[in-house]
């Protein structure tokens, strides 16, 4: 089955304690991208990836890293996460630029 | 891209359909109309897109005025598990730096009952 898979889909973590979110897809797609969701803001994109070895910022990078080293795998790094960052990430991809995207199940992540 | 503008919220009856609308009045030649759904804290869902011809799949049809500053998705026969929040979205199809990226607005929570 073709999809998106995130990990883990729920975490609770303190401030300052590094922590990485995966994101997996099997449909051999180029482009993938890290949003995250809050009340009132809708999804804003965080990082994108064109292809192995190139990312870009989205429209709020701050605090955050990505790494594109394989094809299907684009995770999401928080080296020093803070109480803003509570927020549910989604990570996508897409085959082409202007192809649907397909989306994961979402993380809720809480940062205390 | 262009800024789309949508109801917050409409209701509609199960087993009717369902037309959500969408203003985008600033929508440039080479932008499109894409329409996403979101369940309740679920990843986003593709539904359709259109340049400015009438499109129809398996999910919905989508419905863009001759001038491309309208657009309706129409869900034919609307079932309590379309009640989400719906996205139209408006993007370049050609060039640009964007690579991909989908700006979400507010979006249309439709409510199905019974």
């Amino acid at each position: 089955e073709a999809q998106v898979t995130q990990n883990p889909r729920y975490l609770i973590t303190v401030t300052g304690k590094k922590l990485t979110v995966t994101c997996s897809q099997n449909m051999n797609h180029e482009y993938m991208s890290w949003y995250r969701q809050d009340p009132g803001l809708g999804l804003r994109q965080i990082y994108y990836s064109m292809n192995v070895e190139v990312t870009d910022k989205g429209d709020v990078p701050e605090g955050y890293k990505v790494s594109r080293k394989e094809k299907r795998n684009f995770p999401l790094i928080l080296e020093s996460p803070s109480p803003n960052q509570t927020s549910l990430y989604f990570c996508a991809s897409r085959a082409g630029v202007y192809n649907e995207q397909f989306f994961g199940p979402g993380t809720r992540l809480t940062v205390l | 891209d262009a800024k789309t503008t949508q109801p917050t919220s409409m209701d509609c009856a199960e087993g009717r359909a369902a037309n959500l609308p969408c203003n985008h009045s600033t929508i440039s030649g080479n932008e499109y109309v894409y329409w996403y759904r979101q369940i309740h804290s679920q990843g986003p869902q593709y539904i359709i897109h259109g340049l400015k011809n009438n499109e129809t799949n398996e999910m919905a049809s989508l419905i863009i005025t001759e001038d491309r500053k309208s657009s309706t998705l129409i869900l034919p026969h609307a079932t309590l598990r379309d009640t989400a929040v719906y996205y139209c979205i408006v993007r370049v199809h050609a060039g640009g730096t964007s690579y991909g990226k989908l700006t979400f607005g507010q979006g249309t929570i439709l409510t199905v009952h019974p």
